[in-house]
């Protein structure tokens, strides 16, 4: 069955740094891949999406590229705040309109 | 628009209580789900529902309950609470045929079963 794989946490990082969280599947066909953020105490929230291959997706200086060749969908940002500590969950959309999700990385950004 | 909303946000039973979790959308959205997310499992599907009347099992369904009776209202049951069943739940919704598939999340309701 479908899978998603992404990098272990937590990861923790100073102010202004590069951050990438690795994020890997397992899928038949070519599914949507996505990036959701959890802050605490709320949901999920949808951060960024990306429908076929090489595209890529961005908001709020996050990006990711839809890698067919590599099965990858890293998350990237040039730098980080402290106002971007959260779970994040790499998720790709599986059959019959379900999604599959990672286990979630937590960020920590420190002033 | 409210999204999707949850109701209680907080409860805590006793072995053995039964409860029921309710969850609301308002963007007429035909998909919806349960899932319970716990420390280090990512989030885990429940049941879910591809319309109205109809409902379907995820992957740890064993406990719980769903009804689908109005289009906007995914309810979820546990008949016998147990303390395995500690966890946050969080309800989604979709709507594959009007080209959306991003899942839209509620604020998750915690459950403590003592």
């Amino acid at each position: 069955g479908d899978s998603v794989t992404q990098m272990e946490g937590p990861v923790t990082l100073s102010e202004e740094a590069f951050l990438t969280i690795n994020c890997t599947y397992t899928a038949t066909g070519y599914p949507s891949l996505f990036w959701y953020v959890q802050y605490p105490g709320e949901g999920l929230q949808l951060l960024l999406k990306a429908t076929k291959a090489d595209d890529k997706g961005s908001n709020k200086g996050f990006e990711a590229t839809y890698r067919k060749e590599t099965t990858s969908f890293h998350l990237e940002k040039g730098s980080v705040q402290v106002s971007d500590s959260a779970v994040y969950f790499c998720a790709l959309e599986s059959r019959g309109g379900k999604s599959t999700f990672g286990d979630g990385t937590t960020l920590t950004v420190k002033p | 628009n409210a999204g999707v909303t949850q109701t209680p946000k907080f409860r805590v039973l006793k072995t053995g209580q039964s409860m029921t979790l309710l969850c609301a959308q308002d963007m007429n959205h035909e998909y919806m789900y349960w899932y319970r997310q716990d420390p280090g499992m990512g989030l885990r599907l429940i049941h879910y529902s591809v319309g109205e009347g109809t409902t379907a099992k995820g992957e740890v369904p064993d406990g719980y309950n769903v009804s689908r009776l109005k289009k906007q209202n995914f309810l979820l049951g546990l008949e016998s609470a147990a303390p395995s069943q500690t966890s946050v739940y969080f309800c989604a919704s979709t709507d594959p045929s009007k080209g959306s598939d991003t899942q839209y999340f509620g604020p998750g309701t915690r459950l403590t079963v003592l």
